[in-house]
């Protein structure tokens, strides 16, 4: 199995509320990746999880808090977005935490913030 | 810092023909360059990865791509375009003992029928 799920698929949210985004991978990889894509842009990394340690935060506002329950799972939760905030997130996992190994993406959550 | 660059946002080309997208990389020691596909909608899927194994590397859906050390190159080819291909590609870069990768700004290509 070479899936990373997301859920949920689509989001729409306000300003005020709080919401998750969860990713999930069960092929025993120990590093796991958050990153947000905006509209035909490249990929820009947010977070990276080490062995269920945070190891990267590019960062972000705190308006987004990582939390990584146990190695196959990855939650973002969100807080007080901006309508800016508006992008495709996307997870991902590798074997190793190391760049040179190959990440595996999950489909992504469509978020919207009104 | 290691970066890519690729060389044209949008390629047309026609089914059936030759496929080329260009990347070019920028990296003081040896790099790790990868190939992603992302079809509308999608996550990114890995096509293809050089890791100084081999110059010339195949990947999956008939794409290969090959690293030219003199050039800086990784470009992405494929013999025949499929209306199946058209999707953003991106090149992306990294080195060893870097934990992050850099991607390209992606080239969008569409195949006409």
């Amino acid at each position: 199995d070479t899936e990373v799920t997301q859920t949920p698929k689509h989001l729409v949210m306000g300003m005020t509320n709080k919401k998750s985004l969860k990713c999930e991978q069960h092929m025993g990889h120990r590093a796991m990746y958050w990153y947000k894509q905006k509209a035909k842009k490249p990929p820009e990394l947010m977070f990276v999880y080490s062995y269920e340690k945070l190891s990267i935060n590019e960062s972000v506002p705190s308006r987004f808090s990582p939390e990584c329950p146990n190695s196959s799972l990855l939650n973002l939760h969100l807080h007080a977005l901006q309508p800016e905030d508006s992008a495709l997130y996307l997870c991902a996992s590798s074997q190793d935490p190391r760049g040179t190994d190959t990440q595996y993406f999950g489909p992504g959550t469509r978020l919207t913030v009104l | 810092a290691q970066s890519v660059t690729q060389l044209g946002s949008h390629v047309s080309v026609s089914e059936g023909a030759l496929v080329l997208l260009r990347c070019n990389y920028s990296s003081s020691v040896p790099p790790y360059l990868f190939w992603y596909v992302q079809y509308p909608n999608q996550g990114l899927q890995l096509l293809l990865k050089y890791t100084s194994a081999a110059t010339l590397v195949k990947g999956i859906n008939g794409f290969e791509a090959e690293f030219k050390k003199s050039e800086t190159s990784f470009h992405l080819t494929k013999p025949s375009a499929h209306m199946r291909d058209a999707a953003e590609y991106f090149c992306a870069v990294t080195i060893q003992g870097y934990q992050k990768v850099t991607f390209g700004t992606g080239t969008k290509l569409q195949v006409i029928p």
